[in-house]
């Protein structure tokens, strides 16, 4: 079965600092990952995706995320936190098997202070 | 939020109605899926459509249904028989041109049932 984990729910971060949001996967084979952002009362807005090739993926919003197979984690980062950047956060997988289907993690709520 | 609607964007039922939540979507895709959000829990499938007047139980259908008649359009019907349906329901959309697709999403309907 294919799924993903977000182990915190919150993030706190000082606006300027870096910040890391954590994703870690299961699947089989080759994993197709995604990360979203969410605004309150909003739809999710896709950032970025992970398919093959380089680790390092840049995404919108000045965001990247870096995928380790070793240890298989898609963690989201970026150097430079703005308060902005506050909202809730979705990792995903695509399902293989079934690439009609798409695995979400239980969010992580970003919060950016002044 | 794409080219994706959703109305109403705030629903209320009463115990024992039925109601439907409206999803269109201009971008020409053919997958089409019904999300439901809870707080905490992330976004669980209710139903997805591959293709017109075709469509698969996703992990929580139950007390729901969907129709598929055209290609824009797949309406969500809460049912009396789902017992907790107050939530934020998330319609989403995308392309079958390939697995590397990602999901784009409409912005939402806050069902409350009073």
């Amino acid at each position: 079965a294919q799924s993903v984990a977000q182990p915190e729910d919150q993030v706190n971060v000082a606006e300027g600092n870096p910040l890391t949001v954590k994703c870690t996967y299961s699947v089989s084979g080759n994993p197709y990952l995604f990360w979203y952002v969410q605004y309150p009362n909003r739809g999710l807005q896709f950032l970025l995706k992970y398919i093959t090739g380089d680790n390092l993926v840049k995404g919108s919003y000045g965001f990247e995320a870096e995928f380790n197979k070793s240890q298989t984690s898609f963690h989201l980062k970026k150097p430079s936190a703005l308060v902005s950047d506050s909202a809730l956060y979705f990792c995903a997988v695509r399902d293989r098997n079934n690439f009609n289907k798409f695995y979400f993690g239980s969010g992580t709520k970003l919060n950016v202070k002044p | 939020d794409g080219g994706i609607t959703q109305s109403p964007k705030y629903l209320f039922r009463k115990e024992g109605q039925n109601v439907t939540l409206s999803c269109e979507q201009n971008l020409n895709h053919d997958a089409m899926y019904w999300y439901r959000q809870d707080p905490g829990q992330g976004l669980r499938l209710i139903y997805y459509s591959q293709i017109v007047n075709d469509f698969q139980k996703g992990d929580i259908a139950e007390g729901y249904s969907v129709s598929r008649e055209k290609k824009e359009s797949f309406p969500l019907t809460v049912t009396s028989a789902q017992k907790n349906p107050t939530a934020f329901y998330l319609c989403a959309s995308s392309s079958q041109q390939g697995i590397t697709d990602t999901q784009y999403f409409g912005p939402g309907t806050r069902l409350t049932v009073l």
